[in-house]
Formats: structure tokens, sequence, C-alpha cells
């Protein structure tokens, strides 16, 4: 069956960097994108950006650009979410989900989703 | 950037009610809208597709319609584990926007 599971918490003090993980399991990995997608406390949810596990391909939200590296290691088939000079507003809960077609571009598999927490 | 818009942001419903939660986008999205579900501490998990498609394994008291800019979530008989947060999202260009958030709560 299809899993996709997330590295644990994670306390960060600003200007900081997080790196979250995602692990793919039970279908071919290269074979669909995943995305991020974020939740701050009480609030709604954010994408981030997409990564193309086959060419390592990446496509960010313009707000994050310059601050997010999303990388894969198809050996593990792991993907990766990296922000850098960590801010009090990215405390959130960071989600990995898969993107079932090219053609619908719906999430149909999320990851059960990383907290970081930003705090001086 | 397209903006979607949900109402209402909130509503109390009981067990049986027919709950209807629309969505509008601030340009065409042809059919590319997308309905969540998510629950307290949990990840959002995926109801409707391609603005009609219901995703396997949803029970079909779940429905999706409309088109272009306006669509429209119905569940037709309330149960009690659809207390939730709903979300709409369109997957037609990047940055892929969801709306604010739709709370069903008991009456």
């Amino acid at each position: 069956q299809v899993q996709l599971v997330q590295s644990g918490a994670e306390v960060k003090k600003p200007g900081a960097s997080v790196k979250v993980s995602c692990k793919a399991s039970g279908y071919t990995f290269t074979g669909f994108y995943l995305h991020w997608v974020r939740q701050a406390p009480g609030q709604g949810l954010e994408w981030m950006g997409w990564i193309n596990p086959n060419t390592g391909t990446t496509n960010d939200a313009q707000k994050f650009q310059g601050r997010v590296t999303m990388t894969r290691d198809t050996s593990i088939t792991t993907v990766y979410m990296e922000l850098n000079r960590l801010r009090s507003d990215d405390t959130a809960v960071y989600y990995c989900a898969r993107m079932a077609t090219v053609t619908t571009k719906h999430f149909d598999y999320w990851g059960q989703g990383t907290l970081v927490t930003v705090s001086s | 950037d397209i903006q979607m818009t949900q109402s209402p942001s909130s509503l109390s419903a009981s067990v049986g009610d027919r709950v209807t939660i629309t969505c509008r986008a601030s340009q065409s999205i042809s059919s590319n809208l997308n309905w969540y579900q998510q629950k307290p501490g949990k990840a959002p998990n995926l109801l409707i597709y391609a603005a009609s498609s219901l995703q396997s394994g949803v029970p079909s008291r779940f429905s999706g319609s409309g088109s272009g800019t306006d669509f429209t979530l119905t569940i037709s008989s309330l149960q009690p584990e659809d207390f939730a947060t709903y979300y709409c999202q369109q997957s037609s260009s990047t940055p892929r926007t969801f709306g604010q958030g739709t709370k069903v709560e008991i009456k």
C-alpha cells in the first residue's frame, strides 16, 4: 500500500535551517510528483512547491523562493524539503503529498505531517 | 495567483442534514478543483477530484459539482464522522492555492 512517512518533529531557532524528509513506499517512486504543503497552527493549508522524483526538477511558490530547497534520493525513495533562514511564522506542520496524475493533479496520499517549531 | 474563496467559513448542522459548501475561484479553472477533508491533528484526505469525481473509498454521500469559477461540495446526509474542516484546492496552475476552509460543527 502507498505510504508517505515523514521525519519527526523539530525545534529550531530563528535564522536556522530545517530539513524534513518524506519516505515513499508501495508505488513506483519516480512515477509521481511529490508536493509540500504546510499548515500554521489553527490556520489553513499553504502550498509550497513540488519535486519530480524522476528528474529532480522542482517548482516552488514565489513566497519561498530563495529559502526552500527540495531534493530527492532515488536510492532510498525519499524526498527532502529544506527551509532556510527560519522565522517564527514558519512554525507549522509540514506535509508531503503525492500528486496522483499530471492530468488532474490532485493529491491522493499525504504524509502524517512534521511539526516544525521556530522559537528562540 | 488564483484566489480561492470558500463559504461559509463555518456552519453548524445536525446528523442527517444536507450540507452544501461553495468555493469560488478568482478566474476560470475549468474543472481543476479538488476537495479535501481534514480532522484535527490529521493530514487532509482527498474526497473529490476534477470537480466531480469521487475518490475511491469515499462514501457516496459526498458529491461535487461546478466548473469555471463556481464549485460546490455537497454532503447529502451528514454523519457523525463528517464533522471536520473542508478545503477546496485549484490544480489549474501554480501556486496550487487552497480555500481558507469550512469548519462543519455539530449543532
